[in-house]
């Protein structure tokens, strides 16, 4: 069965430092992709980076990075440069090849102190 | 540039009463979905539809009933609301279930059931 774990539940981080939201997975299916999205408080879901499971380098978009560790079942997101803006909800995903569906990890909340 | 849109944004119902909540996605995206979010929970899959006349069953489907006349719209109905109902409720779409298609969402339907 597909489980996404987001342990923390807050994270608070000083605008312009880097920052790194973890998520670990449990799947059995040597095929699948990793997905996150922002939540702002305006509550729109926004997708941001995507990893698969077979590609052999870390995501990257823009001041988004995937720190993606196979062994280790990990995909967390690195936020380089944090901006007020990026005050959100976070949530990380994963989907297994061929699914149609995709699980939703608990979500974990940043915030960008001035 | 709609991409997916919900009606209503908002709505308040008394418990027994009935409702539709309408998804319209114009990106020609066969796979169309319905969850709800609540505090704590991330998001739950209530039905998804893999193409025009079809529906599934996700994680949290009692209560709720789907249809899929056109390609291009989602229905959600609930044939009598619960205060258990109440939440935001997200339609998303996506274009296949190549797992690097990520699902886009609508800015989400906030549901008070008194």
């Amino acid at each position: 069965a597909q489980k996404i774990t987001q342990t923390q539940p807050g994270m608070f981080v000083q605008e312009k430092e880097a920052v790194t939201l973890d998520c670990t997975y449990d799947t059995s299916d040597p095929s699948y992709g990793l997905f996150w999205y922002k939540q702002p408080s305006s509550g729109e879901m926004i997708f941001l980076i995507y990893q698969g499971s077979y590609d052999q380098q870390n995501a990257t978009e823009g001041r988004y990075s995937l720190n993606f560790q196979k062994a280790r079942k990990s995909a967390n997101l690195v936020i380089s440069a944090s901006q007020l803006g990026d005050s959100a909800m976070y949530f990380c995903a994963m989907r297994e090849g061929g699914s149609e569906k995709l699980v939703f990890g608990k979500g974990m909340k940043l915030t960008v102190n001035p | 540039n709609a991409g997916v849109t919900q009606t209503p944004k908002f709505r308040v119902l008394k418990t027994g009463q009935s409702m539709t909540l309408l998804c319209a996605q114009d990106m020609n995206h066969e796979y169309m979905y319905w969850y709800r979010q609540d505090p704590g929970m991330g998001l739950r899959l209530i039905h998804y539809s893999v193409g025009e006349g079809t529906t599934a069953k996700g994680e949290v489907p009692d209560g709720y009933n789907v249809s899929r006349l056109k390609k291009q719209n989602f229905l959600l109905g609930l044939e009598s609301a619960a205060p258990s109902q109440t939440s935001v409720y997200f339609c998303a779409s996506s274009y296949s279930v190549n797992s690097n298609q990520p699902q886009h969402f609508g800015d989400g339907t906030r549901l008070s059931i008194l």
